[in-house]
């Protein structure tokens, strides 16, 4: 059992820069959920997809963000023209159709210099 | 906006004490999940609960879920260090996306 997969685990970069984050999930789960965090605060819902088809997003979720998961298996996040708002926790999760339980990977901490 | 208050924000205790952390929204949840979360980590899953008045024991852990499905709370008996961390509450309105309490960061002193 690997559990949900993120990487990078780390991210700094310049303002204005592209990123793009991986989350790998848990084999036979077909939801994936993309949540962000800041520091002290719960997570925040992004976006989730049911296979390859994305069913919600946030209003969290500027047109500087994009969120694909194109064969219903691992999903990107990508930001571009990053800003330093945009410094947070990007977790990633995923559960089983059906199920309750939503299992997270270990997140990538994106920087913004 | 956020829909879960959880109670305290902090909380800093000796080992062998005892303590709760209260969960409250104005909303109906169809479940909660409580999950703890260490720095620089994700949350990992504690328990799920769906039943209004639901408990739910893991070890020294207790989970309850509010009658009216709006509140639940977490007791710990007996604290211990490795008890520290971010204790976060989540609410479901069906199988769909988590809703985040503010979250509640203990510690365990030894």
């Amino acid at each position: 059992d690997t559990g949900v997969s993120q990487d990078p685990r780390h991210k700094i970069t310049k303002r204005g820069q592209n990123v793009t984050f991986r989350c790998d999930p848990i084999s036979e789960h077909n939801r994936l959920y993309w949540y962000r965090q800041t520091l002290g605060q719960g997570p925040e819902f992004l976006t989730y997809f049911q296979n390859e088809a994305q069913l919600e997003k946030s209003r969290l979720l500027s047109d500087r963000f994009s969120a694909e998961r194109p064969k219903g298996s691992f999903s990107t996040l990508e930001i571009q023209r990053t800003e330093q708002g945009d410094s947070a926790m990007y977790l990633c999760a995923s559960s089983f159709r059906g199920k309750i339980e939503a299992f997270f990977g270990q997140g990538t901490r994106l920087t913004v210099v | 906006t956020q829909l879960l208050e959880q109670s305290p924000q902090f909380l800093s205790i000796q080992e062998g004490e005892n303590l709760t952390v209260y969960c409250n929204s104005s909303s109906v949840f169809s479940s909660l999940q409580w999950y703890r979360q260490e720095p620089g980590e994700g949350p990992v899953l504690l328990v799920t609960v769906v039943t209004g008045g639901e408990v739910k024991k893991l070890k020294r852990l207790t989970f309850q879920f509010g009658d009216a499905r709006k509140d639940s709370s977490l007791h710990i008996t007996a604290a211990q260090p490795g008890d520290t961390g971010l204790y976060l509450c989540a609410g479901s309105y069906n199988t769909d996306k988590l809703i985040f309490g503010t979250g509640t960061r203990l510690q365990v002193f030894p």
